[in-house]
């Protein structure tokens, strides 16, 4: 059971590129998520889902794009970067129920030049 | 909305001295609350967390936490840090009532000195 996976580690962009940001799990979870971490400021949430074919918006979601075509992925993708968007971003994951517990992602640290 | 306040952006302590974490949340109903650590370069680790009951709550490593609804906090204490503690803190509440839009604090850096 490898829980929530993010590939790449780490990854620079020049600014106007593009991305995608992989999530994957692999404990048939039902919500997924999507936080950037910034210094001083926690983690911000940016996009999650309910279930497959099922997303919503966060806190912050202007820049990012997600959709969610199997249970087990869930990717991040970045149309245009900006500097604004150097971060490090988690992904998460849990269960249906109410109480459950989210688990997270290694992380993507990313730098936008 | 829901927000978290950790007024402690950096805390250091002793090698087997106590610790105290303070967290304050702002939600109108009964909240989820939630701590998690974090270490350098790493992800987050959920240390406990409190849905409703009792209002102490064990979680791992010897952390507790404690509920006061009265005032709005959930404080996070061990009774002797070990080194391994140093890390980051967060604490969050679930958006909702629920565990799957988390609000979270601007984190506490644990340092221990030996």
């Amino acid at each position: 059971n490898a829980g929530v996976t993010q590939t790449p580690k780490f990854q620079v962009l020049k600014t106007g590129q593009s991305m995608t940001l992989q999530c994957a799990q692999d404990m048939n979870h039902e919500y997924m998520s999507w936080y950037r971490q910034d210094p001083g400021m926690g983690l911000r949430l940016i996009h999650y889902s309910v279930g497959a074919g099922i997303t919503d918006q966060g806190e912050v979601p202007n820049g990012y794009n997600v959709s969610r075509s199997t249970t087990e992925d869930f990717p991040l993708r970045l149309l245009s970067a900006a500097p604004s968007q150097t971060s490090v971003y988690f992904c998460a994951s849990r269960a249906g129920g109410p109480t459950d517990t989210q688990y997270f992602g290694p992380g993507t640290r990313l730098t936008v030049l | 909305a829901q927000s978290v306040t950790q007024p402690d952006i950096h805390i250091t302590v002793s090698e087997g001295a106590s610790l105290e974490l303070r967290c304050n949340y702002s939600y109108g109903a009964t909240p989820y609350l939630f701590w998690y650590v974090q270490s350098p370069g790493q992800g987050l680790q959920l240390l406990l967390k409190y849905f409703s009951g009792d209002t102490l709550v064990q979680g791992i490593k010897g952390f507790e936490a404690e509920f006061k609804r009265s005032q709005s906090s959930f404080n996070l204490r061990k009774p002797s840090v070990h080194w391994s503690d140093a890390a980051e803190y967060f604490c969050a509440v679930g958006a909702g009532g629920t565990a799957s839009k988390l609000t979270f604090g601007t984190g506490t850096r644990l340092q221990v000195t030996l």
